[in-house]
Protein backbone atom coordinates (compact mmCIF):
# COMPACT_ATOMS: atom_id res chain seq x y z
CA UNK A 1 0.00 0.00 0.00
CA UNK A 2 0.74 3.94 -0.33
CA UNK A 3 3.23 5.48 2.51
CA UNK A 4 5.65 8.36 3.33
CA UNK A 5 8.14 8.02 5.46
CA UNK A 6 9.96 11.00 7.09
CA UNK A 7 13.16 11.86 9.03
CA UNK A 8 12.68 11.13 12.46
CA UNK A 9 13.44 14.45 14.92
CA UNK A 10 13.90 15.83 17.24
CA UNK A 11 16.31 18.35 14.41
CA UNK A 12 17.64 20.96 16.11
CA UNK A 13 19.70 23.61 14.18
CA UNK A 14 20.69 27.10 14.79
CA UNK A 15 19.07 30.24 13.32
CA UNK A 16 20.08 30.74 9.87
CA UNK A 17 21.20 27.31 9.28
CA UNK A 18 20.44 25.29 6.46
CA UNK A 19 17.40 22.86 6.83
CA UNK A 20 16.81 19.68 5.12
CA UNK A 21 14.03 17.09 5.89
CA UNK A 22 14.20 13.77 3.96
CA UNK A 23 10.62 12.35 2.93
CA UNK A 24 9.99 9.32 0.69
CA UNK A 25 7.02 7.63 -0.62
CA UNK A 26 5.73 4.87 -1.97
CA UNK A 27 2.39 4.44 -4.13
CA UNK A 28 1.29 2.87 -6.91
CA UNK A 29 0.56 5.69 -9.55
CA UNK A 30 1.33 9.10 -9.50
CA UNK A 31 0.19 10.92 -6.05
CA UNK A 32 0.40 14.67 -5.14
CA UNK A 33 2.29 15.13 -2.75
CA UNK A 34 2.12 17.92 0.36
CA UNK A 35 4.54 19.64 3.39
CA UNK A 36 2.23 20.26 6.53
CA UNK A 37 2.99 22.25 9.37
CA UNK A 38 1.58 22.64 12.53
CA UNK A 39 2.67 24.80 14.96
CA UNK A 40 2.24 24.43 18.67
CA UNK A 41 -1.48 24.12 19.68
CA UNK A 42 -2.79 24.54 16.25
CA UNK A 43 -4.52 22.34 13.61
CA UNK A 44 -1.95 21.97 10.30
CA UNK A 45 -1.07 24.09 8.00
CA UNK A 46 -0.88 23.45 4.27
CA UNK A 47 2.85 24.49 3.56
CA UNK A 48 3.53 23.47 -0.14
CA UNK A 49 2.73 20.95 -2.85
CA UNK A 50 3.46 19.32 -5.93
CA UNK A 51 1.25 17.79 -8.39
CA UNK A 52 3.48 15.87 -10.94
CA UNK A 53 7.18 14.94 -11.63
CA UNK A 54 9.96 17.97 -11.16
CA UNK A 55 7.32 20.19 -9.76
CA UNK A 56 8.27 22.55 -7.23
CA UNK A 57 6.72 23.52 -4.52
CA UNK A 58 7.69 26.77 -2.26
CA UNK A 59 6.13 28.88 0.04
CA UNK A 60 7.36 31.13 2.59
CA UNK A 61 11.17 30.37 1.68
CA UNK A 62 10.58 26.54 1.65
CA UNK A 63 11.18 24.46 -1.15
CA UNK A 64 10.69 20.54 -2.22
CA UNK A 65 10.72 19.22 -5.63
CA UNK A 66 8.93 16.07 -6.33
CA UNK A 67 11.22 13.05 -7.22
CA UNK A 68 9.86 10.79 -9.39
CA UNK A 69 13.00 8.84 -9.76
CA UNK A 70 13.78 9.01 -6.17
CA UNK A 71 10.29 8.76 -4.97
CA UNK A 72 11.34 11.66 -2.44
CA UNK A 73 9.85 15.22 -1.67
CA UNK A 74 12.57 16.35 0.67
CA UNK A 75 11.59 19.66 2.32
CA UNK A 76 14.48 22.65 2.29
CA UNK A 77 15.56 26.34 3.88
CA UNK A 78 18.08 28.02 3.02
CA UNK A 79 18.18 29.88 6.43
CA UNK A 80 16.10 29.23 9.32
CA UNK A 81 14.25 31.53 12.17
CA UNK A 82 13.35 30.76 15.49
CA UNK A 83 9.62 31.18 13.89
CA UNK A 84 9.82 28.10 12.24
CA UNK A 85 9.97 25.83 15.22
CA UNK A 86 6.98 23.62 14.73
CA UNK A 87 6.19 19.95 12.93
CA UNK A 88 6.42 19.57 9.89
CA UNK A 89 4.49 16.58 8.14
CA UNK A 90 4.93 14.96 4.72
CA UNK A 91 1.91 13.71 2.95
CA UNK A 92 0.44 12.24 -0.25
CA UNK A 93 -2.60 11.75 -2.15
CA UNK A 94 -3.49 9.73 -5.35
CA UNK A 95 -5.78 10.63 -8.11
CA UNK A 96 -7.18 7.04 -8.76
CA UNK A 97 -7.08 5.89 -5.37
CA UNK A 98 -9.23 6.33 -1.95
CA UNK A 99 -10.14 9.69 -0.42
CA UNK A 100 -7.78 9.34 2.36
CA UNK A 101 -4.44 11.67 2.95
CA UNK A 102 -1.54 9.42 3.80
CA UNK A 103 0.27 11.28 6.27
CA UNK A 104 4.10 10.46 7.52
CA UNK A 105 4.49 10.50 11.10
CA UNK A 106 5.87 13.96 11.43
CA UNK A 107 9.47 15.94 12.13
CA UNK A 108 9.79 18.09 15.07
CA UNK A 109 11.70 20.92 14.42
CA UNK A 110 13.84 23.23 17.05
CA UNK A 111 15.40 26.37 16.15
CA UNK A 112 17.99 27.88 18.53
CA UNK A 113 18.29 31.45 18.84
CA UNK B 1 -13.21 31.67 0.92
CA UNK B 2 -13.57 28.24 2.83
CA UNK B 3 -13.30 28.15 6.34
CA UNK B 4 -13.51 25.72 8.68
CA UNK B 5 -14.58 25.63 12.42
CA UNK B 6 -14.11 23.59 15.46
CA UNK B 7 -15.69 23.60 19.02
CA UNK B 8 -15.00 22.99 21.67
CA UNK B 9 -11.13 24.14 21.81
CA UNK B 10 -10.63 22.45 25.21
CA UNK B 11 -12.84 20.15 26.82
CA UNK B 12 -11.85 18.17 30.17
CA UNK B 13 -13.82 15.56 30.87
CA UNK B 14 -14.16 12.50 33.38
CA UNK B 15 -14.70 9.56 32.48
CA UNK B 16 -17.40 7.31 31.16
CA UNK B 17 -19.00 10.65 30.00
CA UNK B 18 -20.23 11.30 26.98
CA UNK B 19 -18.75 13.12 24.11
CA UNK B 20 -19.52 15.23 21.36
CA UNK B 21 -16.88 17.21 18.96
CA UNK B 22 -18.61 19.43 16.17
CA UNK B 23 -16.71 20.65 13.12
CA UNK B 24 -18.57 22.84 10.29
CA UNK B 25 -17.29 23.50 6.63
CA UNK B 26 -18.64 27.60 5.29
CA UNK B 27 -17.77 28.33 1.79
CA UNK B 28 -17.91 24.90 0.00
CA UNK B 29 -20.48 22.49 -0.83
CA UNK B 30 -20.12 18.68 -0.81
CA UNK B 31 -16.72 18.61 0.81
CA UNK B 32 -15.09 14.88 1.86
CA UNK B 33 -14.63 15.12 5.73
CA UNK B 34 -11.95 14.04 7.69
CA UNK B 35 -11.68 13.21 11.91
CA UNK B 36 -7.87 12.63 13.52
CA UNK B 37 -6.76 12.19 16.35
CA UNK B 38 -3.43 13.14 17.75
CA UNK B 39 -2.01 11.72 20.79
CA UNK B 40 0.70 14.25 22.50
CA UNK B 41 3.79 13.92 21.07
CA UNK B 42 2.29 11.23 17.94
CA UNK B 43 1.42 11.72 14.50
CA UNK B 44 -2.21 11.47 13.06
CA UNK B 45 -3.88 8.96 13.34
CA UNK B 46 -7.33 9.06 11.13
CA UNK B 47 -10.61 7.95 12.58
CA UNK B 48 -13.47 8.64 9.96
CA UNK B 49 -14.43 10.17 6.94
CA UNK B 50 -16.99 10.74 5.10
CA UNK B 51 -17.99 11.56 1.36
CA UNK B 52 -21.79 12.65 1.62
CA UNK B 53 -24.11 13.27 3.82
CA UNK B 54 -24.77 10.21 6.04
CA UNK B 55 -22.36 8.05 4.57
CA UNK B 56 -19.29 7.41 7.25
CA UNK B 57 -15.90 5.32 7.10
CA UNK B 58 -14.28 3.96 9.85
CA UNK B 59 -10.95 3.36 10.47
CA UNK B 60 -10.53 2.17 13.78
CA UNK B 61 -12.26 0.16 15.49
CA UNK B 62 -12.55 2.06 18.92
CA UNK B 63 -14.83 4.12 21.66
CA UNK B 64 -16.06 6.66 18.92
CA UNK B 65 -18.65 7.14 16.56
CA UNK B 66 -19.03 9.88 13.49
CA UNK B 67 -21.92 11.54 12.32
CA UNK B 68 -22.61 13.85 9.07
CA UNK B 69 -26.08 14.94 9.64
CA UNK B 70 -25.46 17.81 7.04
CA UNK B 71 -23.54 18.52 3.80
CA UNK B 72 -21.02 20.49 5.77
CA UNK B 73 -21.14 19.35 9.68
CA UNK B 74 -19.52 16.13 11.17
CA UNK B 75 -19.45 15.03 14.86
CA UNK B 76 -17.75 13.12 16.19
CA UNK B 77 -19.37 11.34 19.50
CA UNK B 78 -18.72 8.27 21.92
CA UNK B 79 -21.28 7.17 25.01
CA UNK B 80 -18.55 6.23 27.32
CA UNK B 81 -15.01 8.16 27.39
CA UNK B 82 -11.95 6.39 28.44
CA UNK B 83 -8.63 7.69 29.72
CA UNK B 84 -7.23 6.39 26.25
CA UNK B 85 -9.31 8.85 24.23
CA UNK B 86 -7.59 11.83 25.39
CA UNK B 87 -5.67 13.64 22.67
CA UNK B 88 -5.71 16.28 20.15
CA UNK B 89 -8.72 15.87 17.86
CA UNK B 90 -8.52 17.37 14.22
CA UNK B 91 -11.27 17.94 11.40
CA UNK B 92 -10.31 18.31 8.16
CA UNK B 93 -12.37 19.08 4.41
CA UNK B 94 -11.16 18.74 0.62
CA UNK B 95 -12.61 19.13 -2.52
CA UNK B 96 -13.79 15.83 -4.27
CA UNK B 97 -10.73 15.93 -6.17
CA UNK B 98 -8.41 13.16 -4.75
CA UNK B 99 -5.11 14.73 -5.47
CA UNK B 100 -6.60 17.86 -3.92
CA UNK B 101 -5.18 19.13 -0.37
CA UNK B 102 -6.93 18.60 2.72
CA UNK B 103 -7.40 21.91 4.94
CA UNK B 104 -7.54 21.35 8.92
CA UNK B 105 -9.68 23.69 11.66
CA UNK B 106 -8.16 24.01 14.83
CA UNK B 107 -8.33 21.49 16.58
CA UNK B 108 -9.94 20.50 20.26
CA UNK B 109 -7.78 19.39 22.91
CA UNK B 110 -9.51 16.98 25.11
CA UNK B 111 -8.56 15.67 28.48
CA UNK B 112 -10.75 12.74 30.11
CA UNK B 113 -9.93 12.71 34.32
Amino acid sequence: GNSVTQMEGPVTLSEEAFLTINCTYTATGYPSLFWYVQYPGEGLQLLLKATKADDKGSNKGFEATYRKETTSFHLEKGSVQVSDSAVYFCALSERDRDDKIIFGKGTRLHILP
Amino acid sequence: SQTIHQWPATLVQPVGSPLSLECTVEGTSNPNLYWYRQAAGRGLQLLFYSVGIGQISSEVPQNLSASRPQDRQFILSSKKLLLSDSGFYLCAWRRGDKRSEQFFGPGTRLTVL
